[in-house]
């Protein structure tokens, strides 16, 4: 069974960073391509950023420069480094799984969520 | 960037109702869609890839069609379970974006 599950959320001040972790499990990690999708408090899905197999990174215009996704492949494991953090950074992070070893940009698993508040 | 405009922005209907809902693209994309439903304080779960393609699981009543800049998402006979929101989003290419979702609520 596919497992995402995510950490590293929290309160930070505006100008801050914070590192999100997602831990993967029950399929081969290394082959997919895996994303970040954020969700502001009452709002829609916005997509954050994506790590394919090859390690090629893509970001949202609103997070380029600021946010840095990264893997580790030997543990199972996808990043996201955030930092000058702003009040419209607040969401419910999401990790998500590519439908196939073949990068699609759909997600078929995603972790549990967790919160990141930016405020003073 | 590819933007994609979903309508509307909530439905009311009763069990056992046809419920459409449509998502216009900015600009060709082929059948790069998915859609998504999601229910409050739950990661979203697909169901629709590439614009009709059913994710395993998924009840065959939702259906997907469309290509080009326009689709939709029908619910053939609304079940309870299906009051949620329903998200559509393109992945013709980074950035990938989504629809500002449907509320299906109950009438």
């Amino acid at each position: 069974e596919v497992q995402l599950v995510e950490s590293g959320g929290g309160l930070v001040q505006p100008g801050g960073s914070l590192r999100l972790s997602c831990a993967a499990s029950g399929f081969t990690f290394s082959s997919y391509a895996m994303s970040w999708v954020r969700q502001a408090p009452g709002k829609g899905l916005e997509w954050v950023s994506c790590i394919d197999k090859g390690a090629g990174t893509y970001y949202a215009d609103s997070v380029k420069g600021r946010f840095t996704i990264s893997r580790d492949n030997s543990k199972n494991t996808v990043f996201l480094q955030m930092s000058s953090l702003r009040a419209e950074d607040t969401a419910v992070y999401y990790c998500a799984k590519d439908l196939t070893t073949v990068s699609t940009g759909w997600f078929d698993s995603w972790g549990q969520g967790t919160l990141v508040t930016v405020s003073s | 960037d590819i933007q994609m405009t979903q309508s509307p922005s909530s439905v009311s209907a009763s069990v056992g109702d046809r419920v459409i809902i449509t998502c216009r693209a900015s600009q060709d994309i082929g059948k790069w869609v998915a859609w998504y439903q999601q229910k409050p304080g739950k990661a979203p779960n697909l169901l629709i890839y590439s614009a009709s393609s059913l994710q395993g699981g998924v009840p065959s009543r939702f259906s997907g069609s469309g290509s080009g800049t326009d689709f939709t998402l029908t619910i053939s006979s609304l079940q309870s379970e299906d009051f949620a929101t329903y998200h559509c989003q393109h992945a013709n290419s980074f950035p990938l974006t989504f629809g500002g979702g449907t509320k299906v609520e109950i009438k």
